[in-house]
């Protein structure tokens, strides 16, 4: 079935530096890709998405590029700051227009900012 | 504009006791979904609605767990007879009709805890 994989499992790093979080997805066709990122206590905040080969998503100085050739949607950011401390999902949407739009999670990649 | 509204926030229960879960979507959308979330993973699907029709239900495990949409707005999830194994967090979330770039947006989601 359809499914998403996030390499990292918790990223460590300190304000200024620059962020890259791997996501590779399996699905057939061209689904939607999303981000999503979670606070403490709180559910999953949409951050962006895309969903045509070499489409660029953006949100909050987050970015990435939907490539369809190497199945991958990286999060990218070029200086990260503590707030942005969080659980960031990649996610895909494997019947996006027809009668629904479940979205498939990867497992998550927590991310720590040290000031 | 209100977000998805869940309760309760928590929930503590001994196993072989029941539970509630209740939803209130975003006004105007009217597909709706139940999530689980373990502990430091991603949320998995249980079931989703159009309206007051059940699209997915494949991953809920209807042994124990059932959900109903009876006027295509408010929602509850109940699980029968609760086991050490549903620990989790559970999301709702809505979204518009397909087509119309329907991200999902998420509740806060009820942290249960099954002793």
């Amino acid at each position: 079935g359809d499914s998403v994989t996030q390499t990292e499992g918790q990223v460590a790093l300190s304000e200024e530096d620059f962020l890259t979080i791997h996501c590779n997805y399996s699905a057939s066709g061209y689904p939607a890709l999303f981000w999503y990122v979670q606070y403490p206590g709180e559910g999953p905040q949409f951050l962006f998405r895309a969903s045509r080969d070499k489409e660029k998503g953006s949100s909050r100085g987050f970015e990435a590029t939907y490539d369809k050739g190497t199945t991958s949607f990286h999060l990218r950011k070029a200086s990260v700051q503590e707030s942005d401390s969080a659980v960031y999902y990649c996610a895909l949407a494997s019947s996006y227009g027809s009668s629904g739009n479940k979205l498939i999670f990867g497992i998550g990649t927590l991310l720590s900012v040290k000031p | 504009e209100a977000g998805v509204t869940q309760s309760p926030r928590y929930a503590v229960l001994q196993e072989g006791q029941a539970v509630s879960f209740w939803c209130d979507p975003i006004s105007g959308h009217d597909t709706l979904y139940w999530y689980q979330q373990p502990r430091d993973q991603g949320p998995q699907l249980l079931v989703y609605f159009r309206d007051e029709a059940v699209i997915d239900n494949s991953q809920l495990p209807s042994d124990r767990f059932s959900a109903v949409r009876p006027k295509g707005t408010n929602s509850t999830l109940k699980i029968q007879s609760a086991k050490q194994g549903d620990t989790a967090t559970y999301l709702c979330a809505s979204s518009l009709p397909p087509g119309t770039q329907n991200t999902l947006y998420f509740g806060a989601g009820t942290r249960l805890s099954v002793l």
